[in-house]
């Protein structure tokens, strides 16, 4: 089946820092890739996706790009704001299976 | 608007006392699952369905029971609480299976006494 493996946190920045939180996957065939982020007391919420390779999926500032060849898809983002502090989790989706499976999460703590 | 709602959001309970939390979605998804969420151990699914009258264990289903007589409703029910049950449990529902973006409700933060 398909699992995904993500970065240990806490992620602890300044503000206006760069961030990248790594995310490699496992899958059979070719999954849509996602990122949710869960801010506190919220459940978690779609952040961004891509549904082929060299696809890039972008909202609030934060990138994605969906790597085939080294079966990756990395959250970057140029300048992170005390706004972003959140748990980031990594999904991969599957047309043939029947689990949908997230990464452990990744906090991120940014600091004024 | 689209949603999923769970409730309730906070419960504290007792061992061995039966309960139910509910989950309810408005997008007409197929797809419904529930997970705990624990420090350390990320999300891990519980039970899951893809249409009614149709469920299947994920990954940690031992005292658990899920029912889905609705396409709308998939009910957690834990006949017999037990301490390590405490956690923080989240529904989601989606179209098809798993290629398509997941909607979760607020969660419900369960405390067994």
């Amino acid at each position: 089946g398909n699992s995904v493996t993500q970065m240990e946190g806490p992620v602890t920045l300044s503000e206006e820092a760069f961030l990248t939180i790594n995310c490699t996957y496992t899958a059979t065939g070719y999954p849509s890739l996602f990122w949710y982020v869960q801010y506190p007391g919220e459940g978690l919420q779609l952040l961004l996706k891509a549904t082929k390779a060299d696809d890039k999926g972008s909202n609030k500032g934060f990138e994605a790009t969906y790597r085939k060849e080294t079966t990756s898809f990395h959250l970057e983002k140029g300048s992170v704001q005390v706004s972003d502090s959140a748990v980031y989790f990594c999904a991969p989706g599957s047309y043939n299976t029947d689990k949908l499976i997230f990464g452990t999460g990744t906090r991120l703590q940014v600091f004024p | 608007e689209a949603q999923v709602t769970q409730n309730p959001r906070y419960l504290i309970t007792v061992t061995g006392k039966k309960l139910t939390v509910t989950c309810s979605q408005n997008m007409n998804h197929e797809y419904m699952s529930w997970y705990r969420q624990d420090p350390g151990l990320g999300l891990r699914q519980i039970y899951y369905s893809m249409n009614v009258e149709v469920t299947d264990k994920g990954d940690v289903p031992e005292g658990y029971k899920v029912s889905r007589k609705e396409k709308r409703n998939f009910p957690l029910i834990l006949e017999s609480p037990s301490p390590n049950q405490t956690s923080l449990y989240f529904c989601a529902s989606s179209f098809i299976r798993g290629n398509t973006e997941a909607f979760f409700g607020q969660g419900t933060r369960l405390t067994v006494v």
